[in-house]
């Protein structure tokens, strides 16, 4: 139990257009929803927290306006990222909490994103 | 505010050598620890946990790790290691409240020689 979806695994893309990444939680409701950008060879870094219905907290240094998240419904997440840059390559994660006896979090396989 | 410290960011040993990776967490609240393997291109797969229950916790794989307050540790040990270990582990502290995500230490990769 506990799966969350992520898609798409991998995608590349232009410089100036955009690209949406879905989590779907597939067996349970996910409340808030937790998105990571991991650069090569480095640790997960917390861009943001997205709550259903409410508007996602980002940490410090994350554009909000570049990073889209919407969490409108408690099965689907996305993060949306505008005017993608090659900067922007990097590995997306999101992760769900686990509100249960076995206490945890649940992570998507994760999207490549190579912005060329 | 939480943090974990990975001591070590590369750690090598051979195969059939006790491996001993190290974490250290800062947590104003009790912690809730956890260690993720993550191989190459791949998303995070979950060790191990420790939620306030007992503090020798096992996990997948022949790993365990042990919760020490004292010492604010949360070190993953495993007696033999196996070239398939070999891989990016990474240290996560969060708390027990709702919402909370978890915080990720900068990682140990681990390699693994005959």
């Amino acid at each position: 139990g506990a799966v969350v979806s992520q898609h798409p695994s991998w995608v590349i893309c232009k410089s100036g257009t955009s690209v949406k990444i879905e989590c779907r939680s597939l067996d349970f409701q996910a409340t808030t929803m937790f998105w990571y950008r991991q650069f090569p060879k480095q640790s997960l870094m917390l861009m943001a927290t997205s709550n259903e219905g409410s508007k996602a907290t980002y940490e410090q240094g994350v554009e909000k306006d570049k990073f889209l998240i919407n969490h409108a419904s408690l099965t689907l997440s996305t993060l949306t990222v505008t005017s993608a840059h090659p900067e922007d390559s990097s590995f997306y994660i999101c992760s769900a909490g686990v509100q249960s006896a076995n206490y945890g979090y649940t992570f998507g396989s994760g999207t490549r994103l190579t912005v060329v | 505010a939480q943090s974990v410290t990975q001591l070590g960011s590369h750690v090598s040993v051979s195969e059939g050598a006790l491996v001993l990776l190290r974490c250290n967490y800062s947590s104003s609240v009790p912690p809730y620890l956890f260690w993720y393997v993550q191989y190459p291109n791949q998303g995070l797969q979950l060790l191990l946990k420790y939620t306030s229950a007992a503090t020798l916790v096992k996990g997948i794989n022949g790993f365990e790790a042990e919760f020490k307050k004292s010492e604010t540790s949360f070190h993953l040990t495993k007696p033999s290691a196996h070239m398939s270990d070999a891989a990016e582990y990474f240290c996560a502290v969060s708390s027990n409240q709702a919402g909370t995500a978890l915080i990720f230490g900068k990682g140990t990769t681990l390699s693994v020689s005959s």
